[in-house]
């Protein structure tokens, strides 16, 4: 079955430490996308890409950096510069133009301590 | 300000009870979603909408341009309906923005 797949379900790591999330689908989607969700907050965007070696800019890019080498992989990395990295990530994909096969993973809780 | 505002924040309903949640929305929009995430985290797609009303099962999304306002109901709910239901809108582009999301707890 297609679909997105994103590993590992629960990350721990210690503060300063870069870590790498990963996304993955085979739904032949063109766009990938990286959200953020905090408590009480909406799902906020951190990066997206429309083709493969090309990304974009969210609106919470700071700290954040990704790679779109493959059209099924777009790896999420946080870096030591996020200042508040325990958060929910969840990774996204669609056709580009429109928001038909709007898909999305089942996220990785991701706890700095 | 949230350009998605949903209401309630929290809801509390009994077994086959009649749920409404609402979504509202400041800007042009190309399309609204409604999704359900689960405890474990992960979203499913439930409608995208642009006019009108849609209905699958015991869901139903109506959506009112002119008004900026989208509503989702859940006829008959049951216990597994517990989820939190987030509406999200498709301004240009692909890229979404989402209200804060709906928790319902379905009461046996």
């Amino acid at each position: 079955d297609g679909g997105i797949t994103q590993s590992p379900k629960y990350l721990f790591r210690k503060e300063g430490q870069n870590v790498t999330l990963s996304c993955e689908q085979n739904l032949n989607h063109d766009a990938m996308y990286w959200y953020r969700q905090d408590p009480g907050q909406g799902l906020r965007l951190i990066y997206y890409s429309q083709i493969v070696n090309d990304f974009q800019k969210g609106d919470i890019a700071e700290g954040y950096s990704v790679s779109r080498e493959k059209k099924e992989s777009f790896p999420l990395t946080v870096t030591s510069a996020q200042k508040n990295p325990t958060a929910f990530y969840l990774c996204a994909s669609s056709t580009w133009g429109g928001s038909y096969g709007y898909t999305f993973g089942s996220g990785t809780r991701l706890t700095v301590v | 300000k949230n350009e998605v505002e949903q209401s309630p924040q929290n809801l509390t309903a009994q077994e086959g009870e009649f749920i409404t949640i609402n979504c509202s929305y400041s800007v042009g929009i190309s399309a609204l979603h409604w999704l359900q995430q689960h405890p474990g985290g992960g979203i499913v797609s439930l409608f995208m909408l642009s006019s009108g009303k849609k209905k699958h099962g015991r869901l139903i999304a109506t959506i009112n341009i002119q008004e900026k306002h989208s509503s989702l109901h859940i006829t008959a709910s049951h216990p597994r309906d517990s989820a939190v239901y987030i509406c999200a809108i498709l301004r240009s582009g692909n890229q979404f923005y989402f209200g804060t999301g709906t928790s319902l707890t379905v009461i046996p």
